[in-house]
This record gives C-alpha cells, structure tokens and sequence, in this order.
C-alpha cells in the first residue's frame, strides 16, 4: 500500500541554518505529494505540494521537488527563523483515492 | 481565507461514554475526512466521506465509530462507547477535489479527545 517515510527528529538548528528534512514515499501509480506544518498548539496547515514528476512546490522559502527516480519530497529552506520552529508532515494521496497518508512527523526547533 | 472550523476544542469524556465532535468544513468542498493523531504519533487516516455516505475507512475505523452529515454545513464524528485508547487529536479536512488525489485537503486545528 502507499505509505511515506520521513527523516526522524528532533532536529534543532541554528537560525539562518540551512535545513533538510528528507521524505521518501512509496505509491502505487502517481501520487500527489505534500508538505503541511504544525505549529504547537495548533491544526496542519498545507506548507506546499507537487502533483507530477519533476514539479518543485514552493510557498515562505520552503521547496520540494517531486522526484519519481529517487521516490523522494524532500524538504529544503536556505535560512531557518525561529519562527519555522513546528512539525513537518510529508503527505501523499493517490490518482483515485481520497485518503491521505502522513509521515511520521519531524519536529524543528531553530534557535535565536 | 475560508476554513474548516472544530468544536470543542478539548473533550474530556468517561470511558464507556458516547462522544460526538463537530466539524464544519470549508462550505464549497464536497468530501470531508476524519484523521486523529495519538500524542506523539502519525496521523492517521479514518473516514473519507462524499455525496453523503463513507467512500472510504481505515481498519481504525470500527462498529464504533459513525459519521454523520445532518444538515448542510456540520459533519459529525461519533465514537460510541469511548475506550481510553481512543484518547488522541481527531482532525477533520475537507477538500474540493471531486475524487481527484492531486488537491490538497484543507484540516482544521483539531478536537483534543481526553477519555478517562
């Protein structure tokens, strides 16, 4: 079945660090893929997301490109705040169905 | 920007007891969903739900759980006879994706569920 599997944390850096979070899926067919963040206290919210091979999602200096060879999503951003402090999910849904399937989650904390 | 709005947001609840949370989702989307995340766990699928009936569930998704569309704007998760491994965040989503994978499911901030 699909599933996704996500670097484990905590990770913790420095601001103006840069980071990667590393996903990796697999999927029967083409799957969408997605980034969706958590902040405490609060609901996912979609971070940004590729729907084809070779699509690079971007939204608040974060990307991702969409790679069939490698399976992967994975997650980059040049220079960390202390804002982007939260939980990142890597999501996937299939062509034809509706359910979602996460990651396990990475918890980032960038400090001042 | 319009969202998808939960009520309450923390439930405390005994075990054995009925416990109903609310969803209203984003008012244009027609399929909503059910996840719920065990502290420090995954999200987890439950119930996908289109046109009025479930399109899709997960294996979590028992004889104890239901969900209900009752009128045009609530969507409603009912856990029968909670037990106290039913204590997790649910969140509902909904989508405008008209059975298409590739749009985003937008979630809301979540119920917290406390069964004691």
């Amino acid at each position: 079945g699909n599933s996704v599997t996500q670097m484990e944390g905590p990770v913790t850096l420095s601001e103006e660090a840069f980071l990667t979070i590393n996903c990796t899926y697999t999927a029967t067919g083409y799957p969408s893929l997605f980034w969706y963040v958590q902040y405490p206290g609060e609901g996912l919210q979609l971070l940004l997301k590729a729907t084809k091979a070779d699509d690079k999602g971007s939204n608040k200096g974060f990307e991702a490109t969409y790679r069939k060879e490698t399976t992967s999503f994975h997650l980059e951003k040049g220079s960390v705040q202390v804002s982007d402090s939260a939980v990142y999910f890597c999501a996937l849904s299939s062509y034809n169905n509706n359910d979602m399937r996460f990651g396990a989650g990475t918890r980032l904390t960038v400090k001042p | 920007e319009p969202e998808v709005t939960q009520t309450p947001s923390h439930q405390v609840t005994q075990m054995g007891q009925e416990v109903i949370l609310r969803c209203v989702p984003i008012s244009n989307h027609l399929y909503f969903y059910w996840y719920r995340q065990i502290l420090g766990q995954k999200v987890e699928f439950l119930v996908s739900f289109y046109n009025n009936e479930i399109s899709e569930k997960s294996e979590i998704f028992d004889d104890q759980f239901s969900v209900e569309r009752p009128d045009g704007s609530n969507f409603t998760l009912k856990i029968r006879s909670t037990k106290l491994e039913d204590s997790a965040m649910y969140f509902c989503a909904s989508s405008d994706n008209r059975g298409l994978g590739n749009q985003p499911q937008h979630f809301g901030d979540g119920t917290r569920l406390s069964i004691l």
